[in-house]
């Protein structure tokens, strides 16, 4: 079955201790993304990447790091947790190819830190 | 950069049709427009697209106008499981904010 896998999905942290959320999608898409979503404020990317070792900022980067070191995988990492990156987070992939715009979802990890 | 406008929420009757509108007046004439819609907290689920012909899949269908300046979601007959966020978007891969939907309720 087509799918993206996010871990966790659910996580309660403190500020400060680092952590990772793993995404891993099974369909050899080229693109991969994460976005954040916040009561009210729609989905925002965080990051995206257009092929393995290709990675470039969205729309709110700051305080989070990715690799795409493998083609299937795209960490999300929280070097420095702090409370406002409490969020819902998502990753999604495609396979990148012009005018193909079919994202393709995981469900989502439901961050928070105190 | 073509940015979509919705309206923010909805309502349909259950079994009727539920006709969502979206307005993307900067499209460029090679870009597609997307739906996607999304169900509580759960991923966003890819509905349709279409370029500037009308679209039918198993899900819905899309009425692009000629003009290209706007478009349609119609949802045949709504159930309550059709109850969701619904996001209109052009050249999603290239978006950085994804907006905030139509809100749609269906009313039993």
């Amino acid at each position: 079955e087509a799918q993206v896998t996010q871990n966790p999905r659910y996580l309660i942290t403190v500020t400060g201790k680092k952590l990772t959320v793993t995404c891993s999608q099974n369909m050899n898409h080229e693109y991969m993304s994460w976005y954040r979503q916040d009561p009210g404020l729609g989905l925002r990317q965080i990051y995206y990447s257009m092929n393995v070792e290709v990675t470039d900022k969205g729309d709110v980067p700051e305080g989070y790091k990715v690799s795409r070191k493998e083609k299937r995988n795209f960490p999300l990492i929280l070097e420095s947790p702090s409370p406002n990156q409490t969020s819902l987070y998502f990753c999604a992939s495609s396979t990148g190819r012009p005018n193909t715009g079919e994202l393709f979802f995981g469900e989502g990890s439901r961050l928070t830190v105190l | 950069d073509a940015k979509t406008t919705q309206p923010p929420s909805m309502d349909c009757a259950e079994g009727r049709a539920a006709n969502l509108p979206c307005n993307h007046s900067t499209i460029s004439g090679n870009e597609y427009v997307y739906w996607y819609r999304q169900i509580h907290s759960q991923g966003p689920q890819y509905i349709i697209h279409g370029l500037k012909n009308n679209e039918t899949n198993e899900m819905a269908s899309l009425i692009i106008t000629e003009d290209r300046k706007s478009s349609t979601l119609i949802l045949p007959h709504a159930t309550l499981r059709d109850t969701a966020v619904y996001y209109c978007i052009v050249r999603p891969l290239l978006r950085r904010y994804f907006g905030t939907g139509t809100s749609l309720t269906v009313i039993p």
